[in-house]
């Protein structure tokens, strides 16, 4: 597996709550608690929003959560903020040695 | 604070070769696995190389092997990124970032741009 599996694009209004996925197998997300979250803003670099599936960066707003069930990891961002809108990278170690990190393929958030 | 700062993109012809530099305040190079995560216009994220603390181990992803060259300068706090024989595919930002631990990226600097004319 060279990517772990995010939807293209998610959306939502302002105050809403979103999630965004982030499918792997049992050689990554399944097997290890140590998924990361990253938002990027275009042409800005990631943003480590979440690691180790659930716990938050000093600093991130706690509208920001993680959680995991078996081979899925997710992204919960909760009361929408325009700025919110970016694009959000999940990645996760791998026991394939031939990956150092194995990153998702990134979801766009469109804040309607 | 971490704060990493990179410099050395361009434009470059394929085959050429560049040398990236991450100037690291707030850590020590030596003390941390500290590596480049490039992405290519419009794409996701890759980590291209890795060069681990201490005794400077170094990882490569598959397709930059024998190309580029990953090393370190404790004096400046510096690391860098030698690379040769550069093709089309190799364009991208190129961002250097710390590994907290397991692989997990909490520090990026702000990327430099590479580009690679076929």
């Amino acid at each position: 597996q060279s990517a772990l599996t995010q939807p293209a694009s998610v959306s939502g209004s302002p105050g809403q709550s979103i999630t965004i996925s982030c499918t792997g197998t049992y050689s990554d997300v399944g097997n290890y608690n140590y998924v990361s979250w990253f938002q990027q803003h275009p042409g800005k670099a990631p943003k480590l929003i979440i690691y180790d599936v659930t716990n938050r960066p000093s600093g991130v707003s706690s509208r920001f959560s993680g959680s995991k069930s078996g081979n899925t990891a997710s992204l919960t961002i909760s009361g929408l903020q325009a700025e919110d809108e970016a694009d959000y990278y999940c990645s996760s170690y791998t026991n394939i040695n031939t990956l150092y990190v194995l990153f998702g393929g990134g979801t766009k958030l469109i804040v309607l | 604070e971490v704060q990493l700062v990179e410099s050395g993109g361009g434009l470059v012809q394929s085959g050429g070769s560049l040398r990236l530099s991450c100037v690291a305040s707030g850590l020590l190079v030596s003390d941390h696995y500290v590596g480049w995560v490039r992405q290519a216009p419009g794409r996701g994220l890759e980590c291209v190389s890795v060069l681990y603390a201490g005794g400077g181990y170094t990882w490569y992803t598959d397709s930059v092997k024998g190309r580029f060259t990953i090393s370190r300068d404790q004096s400046k706090n510096t690391l860098f990124l030698q690379m040769d024989s550069l093709r089309a595919e190799d364009t991208a930002v190129y961002y250097c970032a710390r590994d907290r631990n397991w692989r997990t990226f909490d520090s990026w600097g702000q990327g430099t741009l590479v580009t690679v004319s076929s």
